[in-house]
């Protein structure tokens, strides 16, 4: 597709299991980005790949979020022992290196923690 | 810290009626800003943005926003705010090419 995609668009889960994100950025973009909406808060910046430099990981909220980005397209964001507070749209974007700033989201994965 | 504030976080306008919503940022050194626009069931996607040079910046849809340096506010306006204008409003800002800082947002309801 041209746009970005992310899966599952849905997902439910008990308090205490673990969870993956998938984000299928647009293809040539080097820079993907994870953020996180909850109502009312707007967007919290959780982090930044930029082609093969180190991630920036400063916005992650604990050490039970992480995130990978393989062969510098498709990113995955595990939340391990999902809290309750942990429910929210996780939402991914990317964007052209040289266009820092102009970011194409995806439609967001609802993440709910029973 | 770095960070973007929005004080308006429910606007609600009568159509024709002029639109502002306010946006101030905490940043040292030079900044890039920028407007997001969610409408219902849609993805976010760029209204305009700011990088240098004329302070005034025009958007799609009629919308422009105004960089003050001296206030640290990007103010997003419109003089006449039709119903499909309906969305929630993010105001964002970085510096360099780091990740974007997103104000709480303003969801602004238009009433025909």
């Amino acid at each position: 597709g041209a746009g970005v995609s992310q899966s599952p668009s849905n997902k439910v889960t008990e308090k205490g299991k673990d969870v993956e994100l998938r984000c299928d950025p647009i293809s040539g973009h080097t820079a993907l980005y994870w953020y996180r909406q909850s109502l009312g808060q707007g967007l919290e910046f959780l982090i930044y790949f930029q082609g093969n430099s180190a991630p920036d990981k400063s916005g992650l909220p604990s050490d039970r979020f992480s995130a990978e980005r393989t062969g510098g397209s498709v990113s995955t964001l595990t939340i391990q022992r999902t809290q309750q507070e942990d429910s929210a749209v996780y939402l991914c974007a990317s964007s052209f290196n040289r266009e820092g700033g102009k970011l194409f989201f995806g439609s967001g994965t609802q993440l709910s923690v029973l | 810290a770095q960070s973007v504030s929005q004080h308006n976080h429910h606007v609600i306008l009568s159509e024709a009626a002029s639109l502002e919503l306010g946006c101030n940022y905490s940043y040292g050194g030079t900044v890039n800003l920028f407007w997001y626009v969610q409408y219902p069931g849609q993805h976010l996607q760029l209204l305009l943005k700011y990088f240098s040079g004329d302070p005034l910046v025009k958007g799609i849809k009629g919308f422009e926003a105004e960089f003050i340096k001296s206030k640290f506010s990007f103010n997003l306006r419109k003089p006449s705010v039709q119903w499909s204008d309906t969305a929630e409003y993010f105001c964002a800002a970085n510096t360099g090419r780091r990740a974007l800082t997103f104000g709480s947002g303003t969801r602004l309801q238009v009433q025909p």
